[in-house]
C-alpha cells in the first residue's frame, strides 16, 4: 500500500533564508508525487509534480522537489522564502488506483 | 483557468439535519471528488465519481452520501448531520486519468452543532 509522511508538522523560517519541507513516501512501485499548497481560506493549488521523468522537479513561485528513490524522500525546497510563501503544504502520493493519498501537512511560518 | 466552485464558504447546521454541499467544475472534467480535512490529518478521500451517476467509496464513506445527475455538479450529501463531522469539506476535479492533477474548490467549513 502506498503512503506518505511528512516529517514536520510545522516549519518556521525567516524571510531570505531557505525552506526546506520534508517527505517520505512509501510505494511498491515508482509512484508519482505531488506537492500542494494552500493559502488561508483558498483551495489547494498544485506546486509541482513528479511522474517518473527528471527526478529534480521545478515547480511555480521557485519551489522545487528532488525525487530520490533510494531515501524514498520528496522533499520541496526554496532557496530564499518570501512571506507570501506562508501556508500550508502536502506532500502526495498517486496510488496505483489513481486516489491521491495526502500527507498530514506542513505549516510554512515566514518571519519577517 | 479552471474553475471549482463550491455552493458556501461557511454552513452551520444542527445535529439531525440533512445538509448538502454542492460543487460545480467548468472545465468538463470527467473524475469529481469530495474530500474532507481536518487538522494533523490531511485530506481524507469521502467519494468521488467517473462519470455521470456513477460513484465509488473512497476512504471515509460513512455517514455520506453523493449524487451525480450532470457532469459538471456533484454533491455531498449529509443524512444526518452529527457533531463528529464538523469539519472543511473541498471538492477536486480532473479530466481524463485519474493520475492528472486535481484542481480543488475554496471549501466549505461545516460547523454542526
Amino acid at each position: 500500500a502506498q503512503s506518505v509522511t511528512q516529517l514536520d508538522s510545522h516549519v518556521s523560517v525567516s524571510e531570505g533564508t531557505p525552506v526546506l519541507l520534508r517527505c517520505n513516501y512509501s510505494s511498491s512501485y515508482s509512484p508519482s508525487l505531488f506537492w500542494y499548497v494552500q493559502h488561508p481560506n483558498k483551495g489547494l493549488q498544485l506546486l509541482l509534480k513528479y511522474t517518473s521523468a527528471a527526478t529534480l522537479v521545478k515547480g511555480i513561485n521557485g519551489f522545487e522537489a528532488e525525487f530520490k528513490k533510494s531515501e524514498t524522500s520528496f522533499h520541496l525546497t526554496k532557496p530564499s522564502a518570501h512571506m507570501s510563501d506562508a501556508a500550508e503544504y502536502f506532500c502526495v502520493v498517486v496510488a496505483y488506483t489513481g486516489k491521491l493519498i495526502f500527507g498530514q501537512g506542513t505549516t510554512l511560518q515566514v518571519k519577517p | 483557468d479552471v474553475k471549482v466552485t463550491q455552493s458556501s464558504r461557511y454552513l452551520v447546521k444542527r445535529t439531525g439535519e440533512k445538509v448538502f454541499l454542492e460543487c460545480v467544475q467548468d472545465m468538463d472534467h470527467e473524475n469529481m471528488f469530495w474530500y474532507r480535512q481536518d487538522p494533523g490529518l490531511g485530506l481524507r478521500l469521502i467519494y468521488f465519481s467517473y462519470d455521470v451517476k456513477m460513484k465509488e467509496k473512497g476512504d471515509i464513506p460513512e455517514g455520506y452520501s453523493v449524487s451525480r445527475e450532470k457532469k459538471e455538479r456533484f454533491s455531498l450529501i449529509l443524512e444526518s448531520a452529527s457533531t463528529n463531522q464538523t469539519s472543511m469539506y473541498l471538492c477536486a476535479s480532473s479530466s481524463g486519468d485519474t493520475y492528472n492533477e486535481q484542481f480543488f474548490g475554496p471549501g466549505t467549513r461545516l460547523t454542526v452543532l
